[in-house]
């Protein structure tokens, strides 16, 4: 169990529809990110966020945005949902992003389908 | 070309194998490697993190960098079948956390 967690570990809606998805860091960590893992892509850097703070943008879609609470809990907002957004959906955290390459503990995910 | 290539295989190999995993890059500015394990339907586990040309041993593991030739590597001595598992290179530039990660290797190591 890496401490990170995410909610709901699935969720199936249809087109056009919005989901959250939610992450709560591991306790100390600053750092939230997120990424999008499907067969054709990989795993794919989507946003990440530092004490509240954007802090850098992957290949996220206009239709995706993200923020990270006070309490430093981050959510996933993904609208106007197409079948291609199907995918698992995962959350990081780290300490902060003072050490290049620093360890990212992952959540176990989130499964999105799209129908 | 994708920044990162890495074979997806799947590759199958018989207990106590030694298993090479190889990822090429083609961006120069990657400074940072990592191998992260990743269990069906669990999140990714770091596993090694190297920041210099050479190996790095850990245990049954050792990753080793080549940044002459844009090519790491992993290799997994005396393999279980607890190994079983998609191996994913990710490497980086900058402080900002942005990993680049290949496309995972499946591997399963049979009894």
């Amino acid at each position: 169990d890496s401490g990170v967690t995410q909610t709901p570990k699935h969720l199936i809606t249809a087109t056009g529809q919005r989901v959250t998805l939610r992450c709560s860091p591991r306790s100390g960590d600053l750092s939230v990110y997120w990424y999008q893992q499907s067969l054709d892509q990989g795993l794919q850097f989507l946003i990440q966020y530092y004490n509240g703070e954007e802090r850098a943008k992957g290949n996220i879609l206009e239709r995706f945005s993200a923020q990270q609470f006070p309490d430093l809990h981050s959510e996933l907002n993904l609208s106007s949902l197409e079948l291609g957004d199907s995918a698992l959906y995962f959350c990081a955290s780290s300490v902060d992003t003072s050490l290049p390459g620093e360890t990212q503990y992952f959540g176990p995910g989130t499964r999105l389908l799209v129908l | 070309q994708k920044e990162v290539e890495q074979d997806p295989g799947p590759l199958s190999v018989p207990e106590g194998a030694i298993v090479s995993l190889n990822c090429t890059y083609s961006n120069s500015a990657f400074q940072y490697f990592m191998w992260y394990r990743q269990y069906s339907r669990k999140g990714p586990e770091l596993l090694m993190y190297t920041y210099s040309s050479g190996n790095k041993e850990d245990g049954r593991f050792t990753a080793q960098v080549d940044k002459s030739s844009k090519y790491i590597s992993l290799f997994i001595r005396d393999s279980q079948p607890s190994d079983s598992a998609t191996y994913l290179c990710a490497m980086t530039s900058s402080n900002t956390g942005k990993l680049i990660f290949g496309q995972g290797t499946t591997l399963q190591v049979k009894p």
